[in-house]
C-alpha cells in the first residue's frame, strides 16, 4: 500500500504557485520522497525528490518539514501544461545498483486554470 | 537521447485471448519495470528486472501473466488467457539511478 496521502484534485490560478501537500508520517529514516507527474495518455514523468534538505530545480521546489511527516511540492509559476496528475511517493531505497521500488497512490489532479 | 519505447500504444481483444506487449528501455538502463494502471489508479508495479534477472515479481499474477528480459535488453509482458479486469494501460520504465523514465503505455482493452 501506498504510504503517502495527498487532497484528491486542486485548483491553481495560471501564473500562480501551486503548492501540493503530501502526508507521509510513517517514512523511515532511510526513506527517500520522490514527486511524479502524469499529463493525461503519457506515462509519469520524474519532477524531484529528496530525503532531509529542501530541493529547488528548474521544474519545482520540495519542502520537507524537518520531522519529515510532510512535504510540499511547490511549482512556482503554474501554466497549462503543468494540468496533470500529481504523484507523492516514499521510495524504498535501491540496493546495490538495484533500482528502488516506486509504490503509487491515488496522487493529486491538479488543474491550472486561466 | 531516445526514451523508453513501448508497442502496441493500443490493443482491443476478447477475453480469454492472449495479447503480448514489448518495451525497449533507454539504452544502458540496467534496470527494467512493467506496471498495470487501472483507469483512475496510480501505476501498480508487476514486476522489476535487473538486467535479465528478476527483483521482484510479487505482484505478477503468475496464473496468467508472464514476463521475460532476455539478453537484459528488451522485454516482453504476456497476458494468457486475458480477463475483463485485465482492461488497464501497461507502464515500462527503465532506470539507471535514482530516475525512473517511463514509456508512453500500452492501453488494453479487454471485450
Amino acid at each position: 500500500d501506498a504510504k503517502t496521502t495527498q487532497p484528491t484534485s486542486m485548483d491553481c490560478a495560471e501564473g500562480r504557485a501551486a503548492n501540493l501537500p503530501c502526508n507521509h508520517s510513517t517514512i523511515s529514516g532511510n526513506e527517500y520522497v520522490y514527486w511524479y507527474r502524469q499529463i493525461h495518455s503519457q506515462g509519469p514523468q520524474y519532477i524531484i525528490h529528496g530525503l532531509k534538505n529542501n530541493e529547488t530545480n528548474e521544474m519545482a521546489s520540495l519542502i520537507i518539514t524537518e520531522d519529515r511527516k510532510s512535504s510540499t511540492l511547490i511549482l512556482p509559476h503554474a501554466t497549462l501544461r503543468d494540468t496533470a496528475v500529481y504523484y507523492c511517493i516514499v521510495r524504498v531505497p535501491p540496493r546495490g545498483n538495484q533500482g528502488g521500488k516506486l509504490i503509487f497512490g491515488q496522487g493529486t489532479e491538479l488543474s491550472v486554470k486561466p | 537521447e531516445a526514451g523508453v519505447a513501448q508497442s502496441p500504444r493500443y490493443k482491443i481483444i476478447e477475453k480469454r485471448q492472449s495479447v503480448a506487449f514489448w518495451c525497449n528501455p533507454i539504452s544502458g538502463h540496467a534496470t527494467l519495470y512493467w506496471y498495470q494502471q487501472i483507469l483512475g489508479q496510480g501505476p501498480k508495479l508487476l514486476i522489476q528486472f535487473q538486467n535479465n534477472g528478476v527483483v521482484d515479481d510479487s505482484q505478477l499474477p503468475k496464473d496468467r501473466f508472464s514476463a521475460e528480459r532476455l539478453k537484459g535488453v528488451d522485454s516482453t509482458l504476456k497476458i494468457q488467457p486475458a480477463k475483463l479486469e485485465d482492461s488497464a494501460v501497461y507502464l515500462c520504465a527503465s532506470s539507471q539511478e535514482n530516475e525512473q523514465f517511463f514509456g508512453p503505455g500500452t492501453r488494453l482493452t479487454v471485450l
